[in-house]
């Protein structure tokens, strides 16, 4: 069965330093998200992306954020410079259309900012 | 984004029905009702979804209230496996963008 996989499963970094979390969406997909959740908290939206380009994005999801599709199959998070906040686990999902279909969530990876 | 209420935890026996409720009573006329659910340690998994008519699938039914107000979430015979946090989720039918707003769910807790 198909599934959305993302890389590493864990990453520590300093504060202030730049990171980049990667996901591979199913590939027929044409709509890509991510999500973060702080430890013992909900689930928070960050960002949508379709057609090369962000279609929505929450409040969390400031300068320091930008996702990117380098290639027809990697989709990327970078934070540049972290912050002690940023740490918690950050899901990519994908999705074929919007409207009724769901959402196909990878593992996470977690991220911790020392 | 209309709010969804539910319970903050449930318990069942294992091999046991479960009913999980939630209450939209904002709900609008275009807003399906989606469930999702988290295992421990994992992503969000989709569960099911419907708009006006109860659904079934391989994991679970989902009887949507006529008036759409609320609806429940129905694991025939509840396993171990089933041990997570059920989240009811409204979501606009428009087409472009599908943010997830997740709120706290219903943690589940089976009983071997």
């Amino acid at each position: 069965e198909p599934e959305v996989t993302q890389t590493p499963s864990h990453q520590v970094t300093q504060m202030g330093q730049e990171v980049i979390l990667r996901c591979v969406p199913i590939s027929n997909h044409l709509y890509f998200y991510w999500y973060r959740q702080i430890l013992g908290q909900k689930v928070e939206f960050l960002v949508s992306f379709y057609n090369n380009e962000i279609s929505e994005k929450s409040e969390i999801f400031d300068d320091q954020f930008s996702v990117e599709r380098p290639d027809g199959s990697n989709f990327t998070l970078k934070i540049r410079s972290t912050k002690l906040e940023d740490s918690a686990m950050y899901f990519c999902a994908s999705s074929v259309l919007a409207g009724e279909n769901e959402q196909f969530f990878g593992p996470g990876t977690r991220l911790t900012v020392l | 984004d209309a709010k969804t209420t539910q319970p903050n935890s449930m318990e069942s026996n294992e091999e046991e029905p479960v009913h999980l409720p939630c209450n939209h009573s904002t709900i609008s006329g275009t807003d399906y009702i989606h469930w999702y659910r988290q295992l421990p340690s994992q992503g969000p998994e989709y569960v099911i979804h419907g708009l006006t008519s109860n659904v079934n699938n391989r994991m679970a039914s989902l009887a949507i209230a006529e008036d759409r107000k609320s609806s429940t979430l129905i694991l025939h015979r509840a396993t171990l496996r089933d041990a997570a946090v059920y989240y009811c989720i409204l979501e606009l039918s428009n087409f472009g963008n599908e943010k997830l707003t997740f709120g706290t769910g219903t943690r589940l807790t089976i009983i071997p």
